[in-house]
């Protein structure tokens, strides 16, 4: 069974300071993807990942994969208010499989 | 609104009830996915539909549950005698099945409360 493993599980910050969440894996993924999700509604796809050593940007979000694909940092940049919410990473492990492999997610409040 | 619909978004039953829950998919999207998800968890991977054939169901997915995808369009989920464990935000997904449709795109849920 393939886990994904999130830290940290909450974090409370001040608004304008800059935070980074992580997610790893003791497999290799052939794809990871990066999910918000707000209360009572579903996630919302942030970005998706798939070469070892990527970085890709989305505004003041940066996503990076690690080299060997096993790990995935999010980092955020001056976090506002409307950052809130529940960061959660999904992996594709390979084969045939085409279900996502959910880590438990990284509940981010921030503070005015 | 071209995105993934779900209904109702929440039902309230009491046990041993049986309820069904529809998914609507990006209309050109030809794999959907359910997945559940419990309170202060990710959401778990419950079935997969290509075009009309179920191709993949979890251990999740207890015989009291079943898939269906008609015409491989929309998609229900019907739980049978429902338990008060299966409460849980039921969510469906779609993708696309070109350049290897990894992004999966998913509906605001079913909220299911099992008095």
């Amino acid at each position: 069974t393939q886990l994904l493993e999130q830290s940290p599980q909450f974090l409370s910050i001040q608004e304008g300071e800059n935070l980074t969440v992580y997610c790893n894996s003791s497999s290799v993924f052939s794809s990871l993807q990066w999910y918000r999700q707000e209360p009572g509604e579903g996630p919302v796809l942030l970005v998706t990942v798939v070469t070892g050593g990527e970085v890709k940007k989305l505004k003041r979000l940066t996503f990076q994969f690690g080299d060997a694909r096993k790990d995935s940092s999010l980092h955020i940049t001056a976090a506002q208010p409307g950052d809130t919410g529940l960061y959660l990473c999904a992996g594709v492990f390979g084969g045939s499989a085409r279900q996502l492999t959910f880590g438990s997610g990284t509940q981010l409040t921030v503070l005015p | 609104d071209t995105g993934v619909s779900q209904d109702p978004r929440h039902k309230i039953t009491k046990r041993g009830q049986n309820v069904t829950f529809r998914c609507d998919p990006i209309s050109e999207h030809n794999r959907l996915y359910w997945y559940r998800q419990t309170l202060g968890q990710g959401p778990e991977f419950l079935t997969y539909f290509q075009n009309e054939a179920q191709l993949e169901k979890s251990r999740l997915l207890s015989d009291r549950f079943s898939a269906e995808r008609p015409k491989g369009s929309f998609s229900t989920l019907e739980i049978q005698r429902t338990e008060q464990g299966d409460s849980a935000m039921y969510l469906c997904a779609s993708s696309s099945g070109l350049a290897g449709g990894v992004e999966q795109f998913f509906g605001p849920g079913t909220r299911l409360t099992v008095l």
